[in-house]
């Protein structure tokens, strides 16, 4: 397998604009989530989503982030409008379920700068 | 929530083994102790993970103390690869917000050459 797959793998863009993050899960696992690290606040769950269903959001900063998991093997993650400070790496991972019986396998991130 | 104390950093020579501790003394019963770590401007990597037995796999082992209020994980010839801050997570079976990976400061592991 070749493991989890983001794309882009970096992203420049200005303040204001639509920015779209890209996972592909591994197949076969039921559980996807989506990460933010930066220096100051380390990693950081913002969504999961288990059986392409969200399940917990509570991470997500603000109204400017919305995620999508339109089917099993690819999800979304979007940022409208951008701003500066959500400048960071963003990854995403997954995993057979949700649980502490499984480990998450986590993708090479996307770095996002905000100008 | 259960929380997990590591030392701030640890050095070793390449290709010696490497014990990294984790002391977990609130680990709840049903807890599983995982590690994970992360290389420079790399995502992080899952290493290992065990209940009560100690644990084996391609890339390390995980001791678990008896009373499993403290962990060790092995790396038995440490590489320059290897050189990554390596955490250590409690995770409960059950599913909940809480329940997801959150890192705190972890070892940093230096390898010499």
């Amino acid at each position: 397998d070749a493991g989890v797959i983001q794309s882009p793998r970096h992203e420049v863009t200005e303040m204001g604009q639509e920015v779209t993050l890209r996972c592909k899960p591994i197949s076969g696992h039921n559980s996807l989530f989506w990460y933010r690290q930066t220096m100051m606040r380390g990693l950081e769950l913002l969504i999961y989503f288990n059986n392409n269903v969200p399940i917990d959001d509570s991470g997500m900063p603000e109204d400017r982030f919305s995620a999508k998991m339109p089917n099993a093997s690819f999800s979304t993650l979007k940022i409208q409008p951008s701003e500066p400070r959500d400048s960071a790496v963003y990854f995403c991972a997954s995993s057979l379920a949700p649980t502490g019986l499984y480990e998450q396998y986590f993708g090479p991130g996307t770095r996002l700068t905000v100008t | 929530d259960a929380k997990t104390t590591q030392p701030n950093s640890m050095e070793s020579n390449e290709e010696e083994p490497v014990h990294l501790p984790c002391n977990h003394s609130t680990i709840s019963g049903t807890d599983y102790i995982h590690w994970y770590r992360q290389l420079p401007s790399q995502g992080p990597e899952y290493v290992i993970h065990g209940l009560t037995s100690n644990v084996n796999n391609r890339m390390a082992s995980l001791a678990i103390a008896e009373d499993r209020k403290s962990s060790t994980l092995i790396l038995h010839r440490a590489t320059l690869r290897d050189a990554a801050v390596y955490y250590c997570i409690l995770r409960a079976p059950e599913v909940s917000a809480g329940n997801m990976l959150t890192f705190g400061g972890g070892t940093r592991l230096m390898v010499k050459p």
